[in-house]
């Protein structure tokens, strides 16, 4: 069965500091991989997108890693912000079919000052 | 300014009084898909669209149905609304580009059905 799974189900850091999220699938084939961050009450917005020959992606303070082979995938977000505090969704996208997306449920990031 | 938009934002409605969710994209996608949000379950797919009149389910389509009449135009209609419905919906339009797949997320439609 595809499927992604995050962890954890919410952190909470200090402004300032640094956090990892984790997501593993088992979704096959494997297109490619992204990360997206959602606001409360708005549209998830895409941060990372990598496929299966990329390791790693950064976007300004997030870097996406991608290890194919163990089929997991994190996202480092350096030096937090208050803005940080989000829902960070990873997604699997399905190679046959591109409109395939298989969701995991999400880390719950509250950054505090 | 590219975007997607979805109206209403916010509706409250009975059980059985159909309603529409409007879903407009202006980048010319040809791909638009619905989902709903619920908690612990995150997004599930309940429609998508390859192209005008090209429509497929998704993972959760009882229930809804949708039409593609125009590119840009993907409405999601709930013939009898029943409380399990109530969530949070998205539409989505999305393009290929080489090997990725960029999807960009309308502002979300909260609808609780009493």
């Amino acid at each position: 069965k595809n499927q992604v799974e995050q962890s954890p189900q919410s952190l909470i850091i200090l402004e300032g500091k640094n956090c990892t999220l984790q997501c593993n699938y088992t979704v096959s084939p494997f297109s490619n991989l992204r990360w997206y961050k959602q606001d409360t009450g708005r549209g998830p917005v895409s941060l990372t997108i990598m496929t299966f020959s990329e390791n790693t992606k950064s976007n300004g303070r997030y870097t996406a890693t991608l290890d194919a082979d163990t089929k997991q995938s994190s996202l480092h977000i350096t030096a937090s912000q208050l803005s940080d505090s989000a829902s960070y969704i990873c997604v699997v996208i399905l190679s046959y079919n591109t409109d395939k997306l298989i969701f995991g449920t999400g880390t719950r990031l509250q950054v505090f000052p | 300014e590219a975007q997607v938009t979805q109206n209403p934002r916010y509706l409250i409605t009975v059980t059985g009084k159909k309603l529409t969710v409007t879903c407009s994209q202006n980048m010319n996608h040809e791909y638009m898909s619905w989902y709903r949000q619920d908690p612990g379950l995150g997004l599930r797919q309940i429609y998508y669209s390859m192209n005008v009149e090209v429509t497929d389910k998704g993972d959760v389509p009882e229930g809804y149905k949708v039409s593609r009449k125009e590119k840009r135009n993907f409405p999601l209609i709930l013939e009898s609304p029943s409380p399990n419905q109530t969530s949070l919906y998205f539409c989505a339009s999305s393009v290929t580009s080489g090997e990725t797949y960029e999807q960009y997320f309308g502002p979300g439609t909260r609808l609780t059905v009493t």
